[in-house]
């Protein structure tokens, strides 16, 4: 399983691109790359996902490096609401994700 | 669309008790995971379901149990309930039940704290 590492904490002022990097040098050649965050008390909600291209939908871009090994989701215009954990995955094939502890992002006012 | 609905939202038992919690997936998806979450140890898988037929389990004792209805909606059942079982329990669906093109849609769980 491809397993992926992400800064513990971010900071981004609000109004400005947050950049959240995610490492994953494992990868398989047919293994995605998923980006899910959760707001407190609140279940994981699902952002975005690629194989090889750049994807960009209303939430978020992502951008995946050539050789895929890491990749970078982009919040064009982050707001408050946005503060949240940002969990990069490689999903292994069936439903046994692991989150691990992703990326604490706080939007600054 | 509706999303996925998990109930009850909240639930408190006691040690030894056993409980029931249910999960009501998107419409059209067929598969069903189950997750818990506790702040020591993350969020953790629990089982797959997809078609009635459980496809994965997690490293849980087997006192964690669940079904899938032939209309997708799931249920897990804990006995024999221990302090340690205090936790954010989280359903997701997906459509295809395979996560390399298929993302999971969460619920917002049902908080179990048992005294």
């Amino acid at each position: 399983d491809a397993k992926t590492t992400q800064p513990t904490s971010m900071d981004c002022a609000e109004g400005r691109a947050a950049n959240l990097p995610c490492n994953h040098s494992t990868i398989s050649g047919n293994e995605y790359v998923y980006w899910y965050r959760q707001i407190h008390s609140q279940g994981p909600q699902y952002i975005i996902h690629g194989l090889k291209n750049n994807e960009t939908n209303e939430m978020a871009s992502l951008i995946i490096t050539e050789d895929r090994k890491s990749s970078t989701l982009i919040l064009p215009h982050a707001t408050l609401r946005d503060t949240a954990v940002y969990y990069c995955i490689v999903p292994p094939g069936n439903e046994k994700l692991t989150f691990g502890t992703g990326t604490r992002l706080t939007i600054i006012p | 669309k509706a999303g996925v609905t998990q109930t009850p939202r909240y639930l408190i038992k006691t040690r030894g008790q056993q409980v029931t919690l249910s999960c009501s997936p998107i419409s059209g998806h067929r598969s069903v995971s189950w997750y818990q979450q506790t702040p020591g140890q993350g969020l953790q898988f629990l089982f797959e379901y997809f078609s009635e037929t459980q496809r994965n389990k997690g490293n849980f004792p087997g006192r964690f149990s669940g079904r899938q209805f032939s209309n997708s909606r799931s249920e897990m059942n804990v006995s024999t309930l221990e302090l340690g079982d205090s936790a954010l329990y989280l359903c997701a669906s997906s459509l295809s039940g395979s996560s390399y093109n298929s993302p999971l849609h969460f619920g917002n769980g049902t908080r179990l704290t048992v005294t």
